[in-house]
């Protein structure tokens, strides 16, 4: 399963933007790249995903670098609710007999948002 | 929308006594997962399921056993609880294979005493 590195712990201001990067340099043509986050004493939700090019959605945006070697999640404003810890994993589609779609979770990047 | 249901939401076993945690979903997705979490770290794939009748190992299955008999449900059995699997257990669902996202439980905190 390909490896993701993230930093151990960001911190951002309330209504501004955040930039979680996210290095998978032994991606993949078959891995799509998903974003989870979990907040406090929850299970994980689904934040974002993508392939290759960027992606919005009503959570945040995705950006993919060219090579796929990295990539960011972006929050465009914090808020206190957005502090929890966000994953960023690789999740290989490969082929029906291949695949069987498993997350594979890392450590995170725990997100404190001050107000 | 229920999504998955995991039940119990707390439980305190001894060790050596067995049990059964219940996870349940209600969106016909046929690929499900369990996990457990240690405190302070990311979640460990104990078992999965791509669909009735067909399951395998993750990465922490010793101590553990699944069946899935239905879509539906996905029960992880323990057997001979150790102090060692006091853990947080997250069970989740998803309709394909990488292509869409996938829902998790609540969790069950599970503490072997």
């Amino acid at each position: 399963d390909a490896k993701t590195t993230q930093p151990n712990s960001m911190e951002s201001n309330e209504e501004e933007p955040v930039h979680l990067p996210c290095n998978h340099s032994t991606i993949s043509g078959t891995d799509y790249i998903h974003w989870y986050r979990q907040l406090p004493s929850q299970g994980p939700e689904y934040v974002i995903h993508g392939l290759t090019s960027n992606v919005n959605n009503r959570m945040a945006s995705l950006a993919i670098a060219e090579d796929r070697k990295s990539s960011t999640l972006i929050l465009h404003r914090a808020t206190l609710r957005d502090a929890a810890v966000y994953y960023c994993i690789l999740r290989d589609v490969g082929t029906i007999a291949s695949n069987t779609g498993k997350l594979i979770f890392g450590q995170g990047t725990t997100l404190q948002v001050k107000p | 929308n229920a999504g998955v249901t995991q039940t119990p939401k707390f439980r305190i076993l001894k060790i050596g006594q067995s049990m059964t945690l219940q996870c349940t979903q209600d969106m016909n997705h046929n690929y499900m997962y369990w996990y457990r979490q240690d405190p302070g770290m990311g979640l460990k794939l104990i078992y999965y399921s791509v669909g009735a009748g067909i399951t395998d190992k993750g990465e922490v299955p010793n101590g553990y056993n699944v069946s899935r008999s239905t879509t539906e449900d996905f029960p992880l059995r323990l057997e001979l609880a150790a102090p060692s699997q006091t853990s947080v257990y997250f069970c989740a669902s998803s309709q394909s294979r990488g292509l869409t996202e996938a829902f998790f439980g609540q969790g069950t905190r599970l503490t072997v005493v």
